[in-house]
């Protein structure tokens, strides 16, 4: 099993320009999260997917983040624009009905 | 919401010795808290979790214990080796889905 495959690994990229994180979680999962993880801090959850339905967004700054998760496998994070705070470790987990819990690898961004 | 603090932030060790990390919570309806490993540059694995039916919990090496009226548990790792040595996040969760973390504590394990 593949287990919780996340793109790009890292990513730079200039303050103001967009970028888009792609997660596929591990087959038959229908709970898809996606997390912050700052510098020397514990993550921090930024949406919750039950299959293609958001469910828990209530901490995404949807003023410049959005999230998709079409046909209810598979995720896409954007951040437009992005700023210098948005650096970070991006994680995506995947589960089934809440058990099971498993993190990708994450994507590092750094914006300068 | 829940808040989950961790100490201590750092811990080092000798080789074989035990070490101990605790987390207190804030949400008293939380009723599960795993417990994270997490080393440089790597994902965050699940070593070992309990629910709040559960006082203690034991897999080889590792135990954590949970006191619900104190709302606080604890990672216990006992005859540590230096492939221990990683960051370590304990969390909680009212419903397994959102997931709550401490800040971590790094564990240096010394040969």
């Amino acid at each position: 099993e593949a287990g919780v495959v996340q793109s790009p690994r890292y990513k730079i990229i200039e303050k103001k320009q967009p970028v888009a994180f792609w997660c596929n979680p591990i087959s038959g999962h229908n709970t898809l999260y996606w997390y912050r993880q700052n510098l020397g801090q514990g993550p921090e959850l930024l949406i919750r997917y039950e299959n293609e339905e958001a469910v828990d967004d209530s901490q995404l700054p949807k003023d410049r983040f959005s999230a998709e998760r079409l046909k209810g496998v598979d995720s896409t994070l954007k951040i437009q624009p992005a700023e210098l705070g948005d650096s970070a470790v991006y994680l995506c987990a995947s589960s089934f009905g809440g058990r099971g819990y498993t993190f990708g690898s994450g994507t590092r961004l750094t914006v300068v | 919401g829940e808040n989950v603090e961790q100490h201590p932030s750092t811990l080092s060790v000798q080789e074989g010795d035990s070490a101990v990390i605790k987390c207190t919570y804030s949400d008293s309806a939380s009723n599960y808290f795993p417990w994270y490993k997490q080393e440089l540059g790597k994902r965050p694995q699940l070593i070992i979790d309990i629910r709040s039916n559960v006082g203690e919990k034991k897999d080889q090496r590792i135990a954590v214990t949970l006191n619900k009226t104190a709302k606080h548990f604890s990672l216990h790792i006992t005859e540590t080796q230096p492939e221990d040595s990683a960051v370590y996040f304990c969390a909680a969760s009212r419903n397994d889905y959102k997931l709550s973390f401490g800040a971590g504590t790094t564990v240096t394990v010394r040969a």
